[in-house]
């Protein structure tokens, strides 16, 4: 079964600093996808990245990077210099392969991580 | 192009009475998917709907069903609610094929009393 593991219950730093969150995954398949969403109060989850299994080539994006590292099994995100509107729940999360049919894959969440930026 | 919404926001049953929670699915995406989140806890996966029918279910009971219609919005039933249903219940949906382009409503609070 797949499984994925944010062992960072909560975070807390000052703004500016720089984070980084962590995620661990187990799967059988070799295809597969990588995800981290924010979930803000409001509860909705907001898509920041997808990676595939085949594509081990960090990422940035403004100042969002993420680590994925296929030989320990990790997909870490890091967030430079932290403002307070970062403050969150994180969620790393696994796809699995779609059944036959074509329809899409479901996902498999860890527990979140709950960042609080401090300004 | 308007994202995914969902109704109502927030519900209040009390045990043993049956919940219909509903979500219009983003303009273009033709599948649903629905998650239960606990609070303090990740999103699990209840079951999906694709061209009307389920099509892969996660670890819940049948006294959780659902719906998709023509349209593409979708229904999420539960019957005989239990104390441990209170959660936030996630819809999400997304376009076969496009790969995992999935778009999260804000969800459902349920609590029950």
């Amino acid at each position: 079964a797949q499984k994925v593991t944010q062992a960072q219950t909560e975070i807390s730093v000052v703004e500016k600093e720089d984070v980084t969150l962590d995620c661990v995954y187990e799967t059988r398949d070799t295809t597969y996808y990588l995800f981290w969403y924010k979930q803000p109060p409001s509860g909705e989850l907001v898509f920041l990245i997808r990676r595939n299994s085949f594509d081990e080539q960090n990422e940035i994006s403004g100042r969002y990077s993420w680590n994925f590292q296929k030989s320990t099994s990790s997909f870490n995100f890091t967030i430079t210099a932290s403002q307070v509107v970062d403050s969150a729940v994180y969620f790393c999360a696994l796809s699995e392969l779609p059944n036959s049919g074509g329809s899409n894959y479901k996902l498999t969440f860890g527990k979140g991580t709950l960042l609080t930026v401090n300004p | 192009e308007t994202g995914v919404t969902q109704s109502p926001t927030h519900l209040i049953k009390t045990r043993g009475q049956q919940v219909t929670l509903r979500c219009s699915s983003q303009s273009g995406h033709n599948t649903v998917s629905w998650y239960q989140q606990a609070l303090g806890q990740g999103p699990q996966f209840i079951f999906q709907y694709y061209r009307e029918e389920e099509n892969g279910r996660g670890n819940f009971p049948p006294r959780f069903s659902g719906l998709q219609f023509p349209n593409y919005s979708s229904e999420l039933n539960v019957n005989a609610l239990e104390l441990d249903d209170s959660a936030l219940y996630l819809c999400a949906s997304s376009q076969t094929g496009l790969g995992f382009g999935y778009t999260f409503g804000s969800g459902t609070r349920l609590t029950v009393v």
